[in-house]
């Protein structure tokens, strides 16, 4: 079952441009997360944010979240090249006890130098 | 360093052979999952194990076998009953299911190809 589903499925952009990810999703949810995959590696935690959190910065990321639109953003600022990747959103699923974070299917990334 | 350890990287598998993709992480960790990648399709659950000697299934256990005789260990077997199972498999762990934080820790992944 996934919950999350990302928009765009991939983007393509110049370096020093910002870039935006959106995600949406269908339950509640108590948080939801970002990760970051490179080609062929594992994924990397990037930010979580709280159900009762509207927006959370780290560095040059900025993770918005609308429950009431059940939807998230994650805004990368000044894209570099080696931000090229495959960023995930996932979500808990609180009204279905304690069950693992559902990934949704990625926004393929390319920031070209 | 503390993290997940997954072998191996690339594995060649024969139709009809079964395989057991390795999982070892050192964070002391309670729970551990695998995932498995196709393209396209993001991450789907395999299995999952909240505490030694105790895992449940995901959303796609079938044609897969998981034990968790120790804390720190959580392989996978891919049977000959798995259909279709050339795939990326991706082990993660948390400090449990549900955490205040409930952030997932990844290995490397290993990449299955069925010959």
């Amino acid at each position: 079952s996934q919950q999350g589903e990302e928009d765009p499925q991939a983007l393509s952009i110049q370096e020093g441009e910002n870039a935006t990810m959106n995600c949406s999703y269908k339950t509640s949810i108590n948080n939801l997360q970002w990760y970051r995959q490179n080609s062929g590696r594992g994924l990397v935690h990037l930010i979580l944010i709280r159900s009762n959190e509207r927006e959370k910065h780290s560095g040059r990321l900025r993770v918005t979240l609308d429950t009431s639109k059940k939807s998230s953003s994650l805004l990368i600022t000044a894209s570099r090249a080696a931000d090229t990747a495959s960023y995930f959103c996932a979500t808990d699923l609180p009204d279905s006890g304690n069950t693992p974070l559902v990934f949704g299917k990625g926004t393929r990334l390319s920031v070209i130098a | 360093d503390g993290g997940i350890t997954q072998s191996p990287k690339y594995l060649f598998r024969k139709e009809g052979q079964n395989v057991t993709l390795s999982c070892e992480q050192n964070l002391n960790h309670d729970a551990m999952y695998w995932y498995r990648q196709d393209p396209g399709q993001g991450l789907r659950l395999i299995y999952y194990s909240q505490i030694v000697n105790d895992f449940q299934k995901g959303d796609i256990a079938e044609g897969y076998s998981v034990s968790r005789e120790k804390k720190e260990s959580f392989p996978l077997t891919v049977t000959s009953a798995q259909k279709n199972p050339t795939a990326f498999y991706l082990c993660a762990s948390s400090i449990r299911i549900w955490a205040p934080t409930g952030e997932l820790f990844f290995g490397e992944g290993s990449r299955l190809t069925v010959l």
